[in-house]
């Protein structure tokens, strides 16, 4: 079964750099969310899209923006990257609207960013 | 405010024992519950979960013990085996809300 596809799966930046991350989301899925997690930290949640539209925002930091895209899938970008943006970056879709039924999230497998 | 708190950082079991894993929640609003397990360098896969309506869910070797009152929640899973070993998260939600809230994760390790 087709699962949720993150690009790059790592990726090593520069301080100050910018860095873009990809996120495919399962077929059918509606709704992406974005997680950081930093080294031995819980996933804290980001940013959530539904149907293109930004449906939530978490501790995401001014220097990140993301969206969706026609064909659900979504972007997150990075700029003026720190060394505390280390960590793993995960999405997560999920199908419907959430604010209705219980809907599982499917995780993909993360993009390791490094900044060094 | 960690609403999801996962007390134990880390927790050995002999192989074919009980794991024994617990969550302790603080908003009450939270509908449903979940265990997710991650392995290093991959995102977590969803393991079992429960409605704020029922207090125990059973699939296979898991199960997972809803206490509303107490706002607790626990995970069982019998017996263990040593590709139990994991990070394991406990994460809530709310309807009307679009984000899960994660725990800290508790480390599992199970011993051949």
């Amino acid at each position: 079964a087709a699962g949720v596809i993150q690009s790059p799966r790592h990726l090593i930046k520069e301080k100050r750099e910018t860095a873009t991350l990809k996120c495919y989301p399962i077929p059918r899925h509606d709704t992406v969310y974005w997680y950081q997690q930093g080294p031995g930290q819980d996933p804290q949640f980001l940013i959530s899209f539904y149907e293109k539209m930004q449906s939530d925002k978490g501790s995401i930091p001014d220097r990140f923006s993301a969206q969706q895209f026609s064909d659900y899938h979504s972007e997150l970008n990075m700029s003026s990257l720190e060394l505390g943006d280390s960590a793993l970056y995960f999405c997560a879709s999920s199908s419907g609207l959430a604010g209705s039924t219980y809907n599982e999230q499917f995780f993909g497998p993360g993009t390791r960013l490094t900044v060094l | 405010d960690q609403q999801v708190k996962q007390n134990s950082p880390s927790l050995s079991v002999q192989e074919g024992r009980i794991s024994i894993l617990n969550c302790d929640y603080t908003n009450s609003m939270f509908d449903y519950f979940l265990w997710y397990k991650k392995y290093p360098a991959e995102g977590p896969t969803f393991l079992i979960s429960i409605s704020s309506i029922k207090d125990k869910n059973e699939d296979g070797r898991f199960t997972v013990f809803l206490n509303k009152s107490a706002k607790h929640l626990s995970l069982h899973i019998v017996p263990s085996q040593p590709g139990d070993s994991a990070v394991y998260f406990c994460a809530a939600f709310t309807s009307g809300t679009y984000k899960y809230i994660f725990g800290t994760g508790t480390r599992l390790k199970v011993l051949a």
